[in-house]
């Protein structure tokens, strides 16, 4: 099992432009989430989703777009970059809600100028 | 919204001393858990608690759960360098989890 992989592993955007962050696993999880992490800061939710169509705001999705056609991937979407964005990406997935085990993919650090 | 305050921040240490890292939340979470992040990774899952008052220990390491489930602490005994690293406590409600900013450990030889 590859777990969670995440493409691409880093990335330079310029202001306004506009470009998806792939997420997939194989492990058959139900529940898959996105996270940024902003230097000496910890995971702030983006968006999450507890299936296959099923789609839900984080804590910080202004500016993000995600989709979810099949239970095992979960793109995730930056219309027009903004400086603000530049952070690294984590994607997750648990196979159920609650007390279970977050399975982190390796990130994708992204920096927008 | 739900916050999780760590403490301390940053820790350097010397190689064998002890160490304690708090997690406190004015909220209760229906349980805890405590990850380990090293560079260019994402965060592994080292302990889950979920009874108020529960500890458990991984090797060198113990973590308590609070007897309210408001707050966590993770203790290591005798540091090494191998346990140096980003240690985040991540609180769950629902289908989420909220992190705390985490600790930044280095242990030095």
């Amino acid at each position: 099992n590859a777990g969670v992989t995440q493409t691409p592993k880093f990335r330079i955007l310029k202001i306004g432009q506009s470009m998806t962050l792939q997420c997939a696993q194989d492990m058959n999880h139900n529940y898959m989430y996105w996270y940024r992490q902003d230097p000496g800061m910890g995971l702030k939710l983006i968006y999450y989703s507890v299936g296959a169509g099923i789609t839900d705001k984080g804590e910080v999705p202004n500016g993000y777009n995600v989709s979810r056609s099949t239970t095992e991937d979960f793109p995730l979407r930056l219309e027009l970059a903004a400086p603000s964005q530049t952070s690294v990406y984590f994607c997750a997935s648990s196979l159920f809600r609650g007390a279970y085990e977050q399975y982190f993919g390796p990130g994708t650090r992204l920096t927008v100028t | 919204t739900q916050l999780l305050e760590q403490s301390p921040q940053f820790l350097s240490i010397q190689e064998g001393e002890n160490l304690t890292v708090y997690c406190n939340s004015s909220s209760v979470f229906s349980s805890l858990q405590w990850y380990r992040q090293e560079p260019g990774e994402g965060p592994v899952l080292l302990v889950t608690v979920v009874t108020g008052g529960e500890v458990k220990k991984l090797k060198r390491l113990t973590f308590q759960f609070g007897d309210a489930r408001k707050d966590s602490s993770l203790h290591i005994t005798a540091a090494q360098p191998g346990d140096t690293g980003l240690y985040l406590c991540a609180g769950t409600s629902g289908s989420r989890l909220t992190f705390g900013e985490g600790t930044q450990l280095t242990v030095n030889p």
